[in-house]
């Protein structure tokens, strides 16, 4: 079957780095995407992999290793409004995306 | 950035009546756009895929007759929940594809709805 696991919640300090990690089992592998969730709210797209490595955009960087269904998400500086659930989902071999449950993300002042 | 946009954001309805929801790509064509749903605290459910001109492809256990899913143009489509319940409220979210090799999904910032 195919399968995302990534932690439920994780609490962090302002100002401080968090890491998100997103381990994954899917049919085909066709990229990997983060999305941002504040509670009462749709997602929003923060990144995408398809190869190998890190890639940073301002406070936020993902990373991916294919070989090991291994990807994670680095939140620098972090901010009070980064407080959200942060999605990963992968593209399967269908282009259909497989959703994570989500990490509840708490930063504390 | 590709923006979809959602249409009404909050919906209160009786039981029984039927609501329709629409969903537009408002710069970018989205032959796919997708469904899903959101109970309190839960994750979100693919509840169906809809591709312009064909019939939307549903999720095991969505029923589609209670669901009607149009997707007319390439810009739009739309979720009818007929003789809708009070089991059926929810927070009802379309997501469009943008046709690239990253094929990202862009949300629309989802509907409330409400059935008394």
């Amino acid at each position: 079957g195919q399968n995302i696991d990534q932690p439920t919640e994780m609490t962090a300090t302002e100002g401080a780095i968090v890491q998100i990690n997103c381990t994954y089992q899917t049919s085909g592998f066709n990229g990997l995407f983060w999305y941002q969730q504040h509670a009462g709210e749709a997602p929003t797209f923060l990144s995408y992999n398809v190869l190998d490595g890190l890639e940073e955009k301002g406070r936020f960087s993902s990373f991916l290793s294919r070989s090991k269904g291994y990807s994670y998400l680095l939140l620098k500086e972090l901010q009070m409004k980064d407080s959200a659930s942060y999605l990963c989902a992968v593209s399967d071999s269908n282009y259909q995306l497989i959703w994570g449950a989500g990490t509840k993300l708490i930063i504390k002042p | 950035g590709a923006v979809v946009s959602q249409h009404p954001s909050w919906v209160i309805c009786k039981s029984g009546t039927s609501v329709k929801i629409e969903c537009r790509s408002l710069d970018f064509q989205a032959t796919t756009m997708f469904w899903y749903r959101q109970f309190p605290k839960q994750s979100l459910m693919l509840m169906a895929t809809s591709n312009e001109g064909s019939k939307a492809t549903y999720e095991q256990g969505v029923e589609k007759d209670k669901f009607l899913i149009n997707h007319a143009s390439l810009t739009l489509s739309t979720l009818t929940v007929t003789s809708a319940h009070p089991e059926d409220s929810s927070f009802y979210i379309c997501s469009a594809r943008e046709a690239t090799p990253q094929e990202t999904q862009y949300f629309g910032p989802g509907t409330r709805l409400l059935v008394l």
